[in-house]
This record gives structure tokens, sequence and C-alpha cells, in this order.
């Protein structure tokens, strides 16, 4: 099974434009997770999803952040227009179903803005 | 406030040496702790949580509700345990993780 899949790995682009990261959770797993990790910090959670229902969105900046997981598979986020401080390593993870259980996690998008 | 606090950045130890990483937490109820690991160039990944009770690759982990903490403990680490370790912990809707701390095991 190849678990947790995620594109791009890596994407380079300048501030003020879009970028647009994707995510497939492992079959069968209705809770998606998005988290930011900043160099030398812990994963921060940005918005976990139950099957297509965003249940906590706290932690996104939605003037610039958006996400959406259409039909409760795969899962988009965007942000737009980048800022120099976005500049992280997205992580998406999947789990069976709630907070309790064990996340497994993809490999990252790691983003520069320039 | 909710938080999981790991006070060491880094900690170094010799092969076949006791290893303690610490995992403080702060959260209003009875939460479900976890430890994460990342190897080099490797996704992170469940190391064990508390409700399994598993002893994973010699690790253990007790919940001590009264500090309240998390540590994890292995009696005498190898080579291969070097690599990024994360406390997280979740409750009924939050998912919170640690800064974590960098584990170097030296020859």
């Amino acid at each position: 099974e190849a678990g947790v899949v995620q594109s791009p790995r890596y994407k380079i682009i300048e501030k003020k434009q879009p970028v647009a990261f994707w995510c497939n959770p492992i079959s069968g797993h209705n809770t998606l997770y998005w988290y930011r990790q900043n160099l030398g910090q812990g994963p921060e959670l940005l918005i976990r999803y139950e099957n297509e229902e965003a249940v906590d969105d706290s932690q996104l900046p939605k003037d610039r952040f958006s996400a959406e997981r259409l039909k409760g598979v795969d899962s988009t986020l965007k942000i737009q227009p980048a800022e120099l401080g976005d500049s992280a390593v997205y992580l998406c993870a999947s789990s069976v179903s709630g907070t309790l259980e064990t996340q497994y996690f993809g490999p990252g998008t790691r983003l520069l803005v320039l | 406030a909710q938080r999981v606090t790991q006070p060491e950045k880094l900690l170094s130890v010799f092969k076949g040496a006791p290893v303690e990483l610490k995992c403080n937490y702060s959260y209003s109820g009875s939460p479900e702790l976890f430890w994460y690991v990342q190897y080099s160039r490797q996704r992170l990944q469940l190391l064990l949580r508390h409700i399994s009770r598993e002893s994973i690759k010699g690790f253990t982990a007790d919940l001590n509700k009264g500090e309240p903490s998390f540590h994890l403990k292995k009696p005498f680490a190898q080579e291969e345990d070097s690599a990024m370790y994360y406390c997280a912990l979740a409750g009924t809707y939050k998912y919170i993780f640690g800064t974590g701390t960098r584990l170097k095991v030296l020859a």
C-alpha cells in the first residue's frame, strides 16, 4: 500500500503567486488533516476533515488559505496569494476516524516562497 | 491553555546508555498521548501510544497524570534510534504536537 500520497514534493514560487497542494489519504480513512510545519517546530494543525466536512479549521488563515475535500477522499489546500512567511513543509495525514486514532502521514510538500 | 512541551531540542547520548525524552502537557480533560518519530529522509510515523501500552523498539512511555507528563524511555540506546521525536496529544476535538526533540546516539 502506498500510504498517504502528496504532491508536489517541492514547490518554489514568488510571493503573491497562488499555490496548491494535493493529498490522497489511505483508502477507507475518513479523517484527513492538513498541517504546517515550520523549521524547528512541530506540526501545527491547519484543518481537519471528517469525510467531506471541515470540523476544525480554527487555525486556518482564512484570508489566504482555503481547502476542500470533495467526495470525502482527496483533498486540496490552496494559498492565494502566498507570502514569504508561508515557506514551510505542508503535511497531510489521515486516520480511520476521529482524533483518537493513529495518524498516518504523507511525505509532505516543501514550499519556498521567494 | 492546551499545549505540549518538549523542553529539550537536542539530546545526545552514547550507545548503550539510557534515554529519556521528556514530554509535559496541559489539557483539560483526558487526552490520548502519542509519540511519533521521524527518521532521516522518512515520513513522520507513530512510535507508540498510551492506550495500547506497547513497547516498540524497546521504547516505553508512562502517563503521569499528576505532573502531567508522558516521558519516553529506553534502557539502552542504539545508533538507529537517532531521529526526531514528537510528543502529541489528542483530545476529542484537538490534536497538538510538541516542538520535538532530536535524539543523537553516539557510537
